[in-house]
């Protein structure tokens, strides 16, 4: 296992269901992130906290909701979503500042909307 | 608005070989570029991270280079072996915390 620690490993929803993703890191890093890979396409970048405070929603549709009650803990809160929801979700953590930092990626959800 | 290109798409050579992938960028104004390799159906493992101001970083059989002003890097893998069979993604690292990602060059290491 990474540094970075996510659960569930596997998800299936149906459309009408709620559901919640967490992440975890040990690394002591006080940014954390999500990200959607998506088949074929790019890994892209959802929402950004540092320091527990939202910094970036990269205009994610509001059925994703994230929660960071501390620098160590990152959820997404799943509601209503959409077929083409289905992906992997990866939470990623990294120093929030300075010349070093790199980011350390968790093994991910993969998430299938039914 | 920064894209990161990775060629080629996908990659069989047999084991042994040592190979190049490239991974090219369209704005220079990066703060560290990173690569990762990924397996099927699994998270990032973070395998070389570059300063914008360094030229090349090594660890092990992978040496990855760096030249900003062209917009280009390049990950040699020496002596591949089948346990390296994964997609490798590039990630460039930009000023407020953006990480663009390429599509990824799927190798494959034929025994």
């Amino acid at each position: 296992e990474t540094g970075v620690t996510q659960t569930p490993r596997h998800l299936v929803m149906g459309m009408t269901n709620k559901k919640s993703l967490k992440c975890e890191q040990h690394l002591g890093h006080n940014a954390m992130y999500w990200y959607k890979q998506s088949a074929k396409k790019p890994l892209e970048l959802m929402f950004v906290y540092n320091f527990k405070e939202q910094t970036e929603n990269n205009s994610v549709p509001s059925r994703f909701s994230p929660e960071c009650p501390n620098s160590s803990h990152l959820f997404l809160h799943l509601h209503t979503l959409q077929p083409e929801d289905s992906a992997l979700y990866l939470c990623a953590s990294s120093q929030a500042r300075g010349p070093h930092y790199g980011y350390t990626f968790g093994s991910g959800t993969r998430l299938t909307v039914v | 608005k920064q894209e990161v290109t990775q060629i080629p798409a996908a990659l069989s050579v047999p084991e042994g070989e040592n190979l190049v992938l490239n991974c090219s960028f369209t704005d220079s104004a990066i703060y560290n570029l990173q690569w990762f390799r990924q397996d099927p159906g699994k998270g990032l493992t973070s395998l070389l991270l570059i300063q914008s101001s360094q030229r090349e970083q090594t660890s092990g059989r992978l040496n990855a280079s760096l030249d900003k002003s062209s917009g280009r890097s390049t990950l040699y893998i020496a002596a591949s072996q089948p346990g390296d069979s994964a997609t490798y993604l590039c990630a460039v690292i930009q000023g407020a915390q953006k990480l663009v990602f390429g599509q990824g060059t799927r190798l494959t290491i034929n025994p």
